[in-house]
């Protein structure tokens, strides 16, 4: 079955530590996103990638990296510089930028330890 | 800046009732269209996408486009428990790589 697989499911992050979520596609999809949601909030945009070895700073890219190595696979870094990291982050995939629908993976709650 | 409004609600409806969600968009050229369902603590889901103005049915599910007013609304028929989440409005303009996103209504579908 094709699908978005997120990793860990839930993560802990100690003060000042680099943490990494990991996100994996099969659908053969070119563009990548991150996103994050707070509590009740709407989705904010982290990074996004049309294709390998290109990415896009979102609306909210401070204290995060990407790397896109392999079209299946887009990591994203939540760095110490990230003051307020606790909130639950999505992974999403589509067939290409423009006007396609994105489909999302189960995501990653990241907490503070 | 492009912007999707939705209210928050919740709107509340009685089982078996139609609920009506509504979203406009403030840039006249969007294209795409997409309503997603999110059950709290999941991640959203796609549900409709339309693209041309008029009505698009699924299932229970009717999407409706008025690209003069600015609007696109889902309409659920025979609303069930199981309806219950946050529905998620989706908007992408033409030359646009990104969707904008509104910030959901919530929908409570009671017994």
């Amino acid at each position: 079955d094709g699908g978005i697989t997120q990793s860990p499911k839930y993560l802990f992050r100690k003060e000042g530590q680099n943490v990494t979520l990991s996100c994996e596609q099969n659908l053969n999809h070119d563009a990548m996103y991150w996103y994050r949601q707070d509590p009740g909030q709407g989705l904010r945009l982290i990074y996004y990638s049309q294709i390998v070895n290109d990415f896009q700073k979102g609306d909210i890219a401070e204290g995060y990296s990407v790397s896109r190595e392999k079209k299946e696979s887009f990591p994203l870094t939540v760095t110490s510089a990230q003051k307020n990291p606790t909130a639950f982050y999505l992974c999403a995939s589509s067939i290409e930028v423009r006007n396609q629908p994105q489909h999302f993976g189960d995501g990653t709650r990241l907490s503070i330890l | 800046q492009k912007e999707v409004e939705q209210n928050s609600g919740p709107l509340s409806v009685p089982e078996g009732a139609i609920a009506s969600l509504n979203c406009t968009y403030s840039d006249r050229v969007s294209q795409s269209f997409f309503w997603y369902r999110q059950y709290s603590g999941k991640s959203p889901e796609l549900i409709m996408s339309i693209y041309s103005n008029g009505d698009k049915e699924d299932g229970r599910f009717t999407a409706q486009l008025n690209k003069a007013s600015q609007y696109v609304s889902l309409l659920i028929r025979d609303s069930q428990p199981s309806d219950s989440a946050t529905y998620l409005c989706a908007a992408f303009s033409g030359g646009s790589y990104i969707p904008t996103f509104g910030r959901g209504t919530s929908l409570i579908v009671h017994p």
